[in-house]
């Protein structure tokens, strides 16, 4: 079946510094990625949507420029997020949809900023 | 505002037993999903519901959608431990793939 890679599964950083987070597609192409995060028992926000090729569409209330995305190819999307701070610790989980219109999950990125 | 409802959003049950876990959202959607999240783990897909009146079956889990009403159903049949997990239903409003989420159910099978 369809499959979705991220890469780190997990990171720590120190505030300040960047991470950058890869989602990859490993079967099938995707033009279209999604970005979600998600905080201890809570449920996932929506950040961003992934378009191969074109600039990232940013949900209200998220900062572009924090949260920095970018598709190269039709199997790849990164999201980085610049100029770390501890409020930014989540998962971070990013999502394609296949051709049989299931939405594909990563594993997931852990992301601690101390 | 698409707003996703859940609930309950906690239910501890007996296995053996039956249960319902009930998502209700505000406006017109094309689609809904449910998906399962174990502890630190990322989302498996259970059903996409595509239509009114769909009914999707797997195993001890049963979805429908009530689009009418605005209403799916996730039923959980002689429920068993490993089926302990965090349940969410999703909406795709316009078939334009952003979902908005439910707030969702934290299930725990007690043996």
């Amino acid at each position: 079946g369809a499959v979705v890679s991220q890469h780190p599964s997990r990171v720590i950083c120190k505030s300040g510094t960047s991470v950058k987070i890869e989602c990859r597609s490993l079967d099938f192409q995707a033009t279209t990625m999604f970005w979600y995060r998600q905080f201890p028992k809570k449920s996932l926000m929506l950040m961003a949507t992934s378009n191969e090729g074109s600039k990232a569409t940013y949900e209200q209330g998220v900062e572009k420029d924090k949260f920095l995305i970018n598709h190269a190819s039709l199997t790849l999307s990164t999201l980085t997020v610049t100029s770390a701070h501890p409020e930014d610790s989540s998962f971070y989980i990013c999502s394609a949809r296949d051709q049989r219109w299931r939405e594909v999950f990563g594993p997931g990125t852990r992301l601690t900023v101390l | 505002e698409l707003k996703v409802e859940q609930n309950p959003l906690f239910l501890s049950m007996q296995e053996g037993k039956n249960y319902t876990i009930y998502c209700n959202y505000s406006t017109t959607s094309d689609r809904l999903y449910w998906y399962r999240q174990d502890p630190g783990k990322s989302l498996e897909s259970l059903f996409v519901l595509l239509s009114n009146g769909a009914v999707k079956q797997e195993g001890r889990l049963m979805a429908s959608l009530d689009t009418k009403a605005r209403l799916s159903t996730l039923h959980i049949t002689a429920a068993v431990h490993d089926l302990s997990a965090t349940y969410f239903c999703a909406v795709d409003r316009f078939g334009n793939e952003k979902l908005t989420f439910g707030t969702g159910t934290r299930l725990t099978i007690i043996p």
